[in-house]
């Protein structure tokens, strides 16, 4: 149980092109899904809190105009990069709250590498 | 808010010996504890948490410690094998709302 998926898993775009990453609980119903970036040999970089049926949380330096999220179901979040350049290139990393069985835990997506050339 | 410290950065292992990452954390309310582990290109993958009401869990060659009043937990992992080597992130929270990452330990297992 608690499986976390992502797609597409690596995508490749052109510089001014905007891509979005779907990010699904399969097995139990998310209120509360996580947006990361990792960097290379780096930690987990918190973009982004999405809350479903509501506005996302950004972090501090995160553009929300840039990075736009969408919860629209207890399943489902979605991550549109809009007008992509190289520097976005990155791993992006979802990850989604469960709280079956009273217990209060945060299960990670595969991630997706997205490269922008 | 809170801090999250992780050492060693780097541990290497031969297969078979025991191995400890260590964690401490700054902000007294939390209370959550997760233990990820990261292959190469994959996401992170919950191996083992703790809650504050519990000062040790085991699940297998794993085990957590958690010590609230010095602020620190830790991982355990014995007889450890080659499949054992990737990246560990200790985490620290209120509950998984809103987790803070240590920066990581990468494990290199030595057959």
């Amino acid at each position: 149980g608690a499986v976390v998926s992502q797609h597409p898993s690596w995508v490749i775009c052109k510089s001014g092109t905007s891509v979005k990453i779907e990010c699904r609980s399969l097995d139990f119903q998310a209120t509360t899904m996580f947006w990361y970036r990792q960097f290379p040999k780096q930690s987990l970089m918190l973009m982004a809190t999405s809350n479903e049926g509501s506005k996302a949380t950004y972090e501090q330096g995160v553009e929300k105009d840039k990075f736009l999220i969408n919860h629209a179901s207890l399943t489902l979040s979605t991550l549109t990069v809009t007008s992509a350049h190289p520097e976005d290139s990155s791993f992006y990393i979802c990850s989604a709250r469960s709280l079956a069985g009273g217990a209060d835990t945060q299960y990670f997506g595969p991630g997706t590498r997205l490269t922008v050339l | 808010g809170e801090n999250v410290e992780q050492h060693p950065s780097t541990l290497s292992v031969q297969e078979g010996d025991s191995a400890v990452i260590k964690c401490t954390y700054s902000d007294s309310a939390s209370n959550y504890f997760p233990w990820y582990k990261q292959e190469l290109g994959k996401g992170p993958q919950l191996i083992i948490d703790i809650r504050s009401n519990v000062g040790e869990k085991k699940d297998q060659r794993i085990a957590v410690t958690l010590n609230k009043t010095a602020k620190h937990f830790s991982l355990h992992i014995t007889e450890t094998q080659p499949e054992d080597s990737a990246v560990y992130f200790c985490a620290a929270g209120a509950g998984s709302y809103q987790l803070t990452f240590g920066k990581g330990t990468k494990l290199s297992v030595i057959p």
